[in-house]
């Protein structure tokens, strides 16, 4: 079975400083990586997904993140964070050629931006 | 225009009572979820609904019973709650490919019940 590990649970990183949140699975056959974004009080919606081809993914409000087969990782970073980008962060993966249903959270990274 | 909606958005009630909550989608997708998120976040998928039949139900207590009366709407009754009942839940939607699991979901904004 598959599972995902998001090693921090919590990033505290000051306005306009770099910043990298940790995604690795484990699966014994081929996946598809997303992330996820929760905004306080709000559900969750698809900041970028690793699906085939380009091994870095461009996503939404500047993320991007790279699918690095042989480490299983899908780390996400983005060069310079915002006070808007406080939130909780989703990994999740799904098995190829399995249903959508059958998609796997992560515990959460909650990124905490400090003026 | 909500993609995603549920109601109510909070619920406080006591232990025992019996509740539901409802969602709607108007993308037009086919499959519709049930997510529970507990407090430290951990977020678990409860039902899944293809055009209005179950899919996937994740060993969920039976006090749960979920129902589609169409593909746009999937509603959530739970019977006797209890304590532990007490969480987020999020109505979620995707469209109808269910063979092909790089689907994107998208999210209602959540109903936090809390039973006292």
């Amino acid at each position: 079975a598959q599972s995902v590990t998001q090693l921090d649970s919590q990033v505290p990183v000051f306005e306009e400083a770099p910043v990298e949140l940790r995604c690795n699975y484990s699966s014994s056959v081929s996946v598809y990586l997303f992330w996820y974004v929760q905004y306080p009080n709000q559900g969750l919606q698809l900041l970028l997904k690793y699906l085939s081809g380009s091994t870095l993914v461009k996503g939404i409000n500047g993320f991007e993140a790279e699918f690095n087969k042989s480490q299983t990782s899908f780390h996400l970073r983005k060069p310079s964070v915002h006070i808007s980008d406080t939130a909780e962060y989703f990994c999740a993966v799904t098995l190829r050629g399995s249903s959508a249903s059958k998609i796997i959270f992560g515990s959460g990274t909650r990124l905490s931006i400090r003026p | 225009d909500t993609a995603v909606s549920q109601t109510p958005k909070y619920l406080v009630t006591q232990m025992g009572n019996d509740k539901s909550i409802k969602c709607e989608q108007n993308l037009g997708h086919d499959t519709m979820y049930w997510y529970k998120q507990d407090s430290k976040k951990f977020l678990k998928i409860m039902f899944s609904y293809n055009n209005k039949e179950l899919i996937i139900n994740e060993t969920v207590p039976n006090r749960f019973s979920p129902k589609s009366p169409d593909k746009a709407h999937l509603n959530l009754h739970i019977n006797s709650l209890e304590l532990g009942d007490s969480a987020v839940y999020f109505c979620a939607s995707s469209p109808d490919r269910r063979s092909w699991s790089g689907e994107t979901q998208y999210f209602g904004p959540g109903t936090r019940l809390l039973v006292l």
